[in-house]
């Protein structure tokens, strides 16, 4: 976890506020992810980048944008939040081409935001 | 639809009991299937991967099964501690190095003194 750190790792804000969730990776990896983590349901992918500039939707894209300003730092920002956003954040890294040693598609996660909004 | 799904939802065991955990899967084309440890508070860290070619593989006091006839793979605990309170993720890429997860919703696992 140390290699992949998340701020803030605790957040509450009203809604309508815009928040920014920041994350910085020191392994070297070009891939980068954000997920949200709701009670009850499986880690779902909201933004994905492959390298600077990259910039994809995954399965949970709207309300939320991304920005990938360098290899190391990729953050999420919601530009009015929502009491339904209220979830846990998670920032992922991995590795390309994917290592066949590690079984091609690991991905390193950051400890997580908590984030309320009321 | 891929889907994986884990059962149970939660179990509180015994510290020094033994558990087992379910994880079926209909992930389509199946490369691999990775078991995550996700303590309180903190991200997932991976536990073990299975690839297609295997059935049995060890880490410590866990191992992980797969059967990719039936879609199938358990993560057994054997002599369980305090500190394996955790929730254990079922996770299954969509194809061969593919970034596509699909996530299982996790067993929530308790030890108890």
């Amino acid at each position: 976890d140390a290699d992949v750190t998340q701020t803030p790792r605790n957040r509450i804000t009203k809604t309508g506020k815009r928040i920014m969730l920041e994350c910085s990776q020191t392994k070297g990896h070009d891939r980068m992810y954000w997920y949200r983590q709701d009670p009850g349901l499986g880690l779902r992918l909201i933004y994905y980048s492959f390298d600077v500039k990259d910039i994809n939707k995954g399965e949970i894209s709207d309300g939320y944008s991304v920005s990938r300003q360098a290899q190391a730092k990729f953050s999420l920002s919601l530009e009015s939040a929502i009491p339904n956003q209220t979830a846990l954040y998670f920032c992922a890294t991995s590795d390309f081409p994917p290592r066949r040693d590690r079984g091609g598609n690991e991905q390193f996660f950051g400890p997580g935001t908590r984030l309320t909004v009321l | 639809k891929n889907q994986v799904e884990q059962s149970p939802q939660s179990l509180i065991i015994l510290e020094g009991k033994n558990c087992t955990l379910q994880c079926n899967y209909t992930v389509s084309p199946f490369s691999n299937l990775r078991w995550y440890k996700q303590d309180t508070g903190r991200g997932p860290v991976s536990l073990t991967i299975m690839t297609f070619s295997e059935n049995t593989k060890s880490n410590g006091r866990y191992t992980a099964t797969l059967d990719a006839d039936t879609k199938q793979s358990s993560l057994h605990i054997t002599a369980s501690q305090l500190s394996d309170s955790a929730s254990y993720i079922c996770v299954v890429p969509r194809g061969a190095g593919s970034y596509q997860l699909t996530f299982g919703k996790g067993t929530k696992l308790s030890v108890i003194p």
